[in-house]
């Protein structure tokens, strides 16, 4: 079965400290993989997306296929970093995690 | 440009009626598709729509349904509520020439069935 999964549901770190999400799929196939962050009181947005290799607020992705894994990275937290991150996996449909809740304290 | 709006914000139903959930994209996309949150389940996909074809359907029952208009306005219905159809949903659209372009999400419909 399709899945992705996130195994922390709760993530805090301190102001400066690096950063890890993880994320790891099972998916049959080559899927396109995302992380989508929704910050306090705003909507579900897209974050970054694999195939676009790109930086977005400091954060980075790599796709490892040998261990099916889309960990999400950033060398130092800021404050405005915290909210609640999903990863999601694409194939014919998009499969989203359950979703880490990441809070930066001061 | 607007964003993705979704029409109502909040409903409360009892079980055993139907439901009629509204999306509107932003213009000039013309996929929509539709998503159930739930704090045990997370986000699950229901359907996408592109150009007033459902082009995939996730894994619900028939109860639930959609459709899109010539105006890639979208709705969904559920018939026969049932207590676990209590839900965030969520509305997304993108261009849409590609499944798995980016997603601009709506503010969702919180639905409450009693």
């Amino acid at each position: 079965a399709q899945r992705v999964t996130q195994p922390e549901k709760l993530l805090s770190v301190f102001k400066g400290a690096p950063v890890e999400l993880k994320c790891n799929y099972s998916y049959s196939g080559s899927p396109e993989l995302f992380w989508y962050v929704q910050y306090s009181r705003q909507r579900l947005q897209l974050l970054l997306r694999h195939i676009s290799r790109e930086s977005i607020k400091g954060f980075t992705a790599d796709l490892n296929k040998g261990e099916t894994s889309f960990h999400l990275k950033k060398p130092f937290a800021q404050e405005e970093d915290s909210a609640m991150y999903y990863c999601a996996a694409y194939g014919n449909q998009f499969y989203f995690g359950t979703g880490t809740s990441l809070t930066v304290i001061p | 440009k607007a964003g993705v709006t979704q029409t109502p914000r909040y409903l409360i139903k009892t079980r055993g009626q139907q439901v009629t959930l509204s999306c509107s994209p932003i213009s000039g996309h013309r996929s929509v598709s539709w998503y159930q949150q739930t704090p045990g389940q997370g986000l699950q996909f229901l359907f996408e729509y592109f150009s007033e074809t459902q082009r995939n359907k996730g894994n619900f029952p028939g109860r639930f349904s959609g459709r899109q208009f010539s105006n890639s306005r979208s709705e969904m219905n559920v018939s026969t509520l049932e207590l676990g159809d209590s839900a965030l949903y969520l509305c997304a659209s993108s261009l849409g020439g590609r499944a798995a372009d980016t997603q601009y999400f709506g503010p969702g419909t919180r639905l409450t069935v009693l």
